[in-house]
């Protein structure tokens, strides 16, 4: 079955922390992969993508998420959070033009 | 640039009755998709248009809902009869075709199920 797999419903972190959001997908071929993420209320704002090439990709608001080919996973990753990127985060592959959404990790950062 | 415009943003109906949600994407987006998003889960992919086109509604429960895109541009989910386990977030997106991997959301409309 393909799936993406999202094993963390809630992230705490201190502002100034680094942060991390794990992500790890099983799926046929050599997929598309995404990080969004959803303010209340809002619908979901796309924040980075792999295709492929570099392993490290960079994205909007400072994040960045790692490929890993040998794990199956894309991390979301930044070096200092801020309380302001509290919010919803979703990681999404799009294998063959279908794209399957994880089921969400919250992220609260705390003053 | 205008982005992608989703109505009602609420609605609350009575189970069995209807409801019909308006979309209309980005200029020029060749694709649109609309999802269910159920509290506490991921957005499911419901039906996924190119142009005019149906490419995938393999998770549209096809007994009660029904989309179209007539003209490639606008596009209409519809559910009837409503039951109470469709009480969700649908959330519209675009995006300029099928192979550029980036989706442009709506803000979606809430559907509360009585």
């Amino acid at each position: 079955a393909q799936s993406v797999a999202q094993p963390e419903d809630q992230v705490n972190v201190a502002e100034g922390n680094p942060l991390t959001v794990k992500c790890t997908y099983s799926v046929s071929g050599n997929p598309y992969l995404f990080w969004y993420v959803q303010y209340p209320n809002r619908g979901l704002q796309f924040l980075l993508k792999y295709i492929t090439g570099d392993n490290l990709v960079k994205g909007s608001y400072g994040f960045e998420a790692e490929f890993n080919k040998s794990q199956t996973s894309f991390h979301l990753k930044k070096p200092s959070a801020l309380v302001s990127d509290s919010a919803l985060y979703f990681c999404a592959v799009d294998n063959f033009n279908k794209f399957y959404f994880g089921s969400g990790t919250k992220l609260n950062v705390k003053p | 640039e205008a982005g992608v415009a989703q109505s009602p943003r609420y609605k609350i109906i009575e189970k069995r009755q209807s409801v019909a949600f308006w979309c209309n994407p980005i200029s020029g987006h060749a694709t649109l998709y609309w999802y269910q998003q159920i509290l506490g889960q991921g957005p499911k992919l419901l039906i996924q248009f190119q142009n005019n086109g149906v490419v995938d509604d393999s998770q549209l429960p096809k007994d009660r809902f029904s989309a179209e895109r007539l003209k490639g541009v606008d596009s209409t989910l519809k559910i009837q009869p409503a039951k109470l386990e469709d009480s969700a977030v649908y959330l519209c997106a675009s995006s300029l075709d099928r192979f550029s991997g980036e989706l442009f959301f709506g803000e979606g409309s809430r559907l509360t199920v009585l």
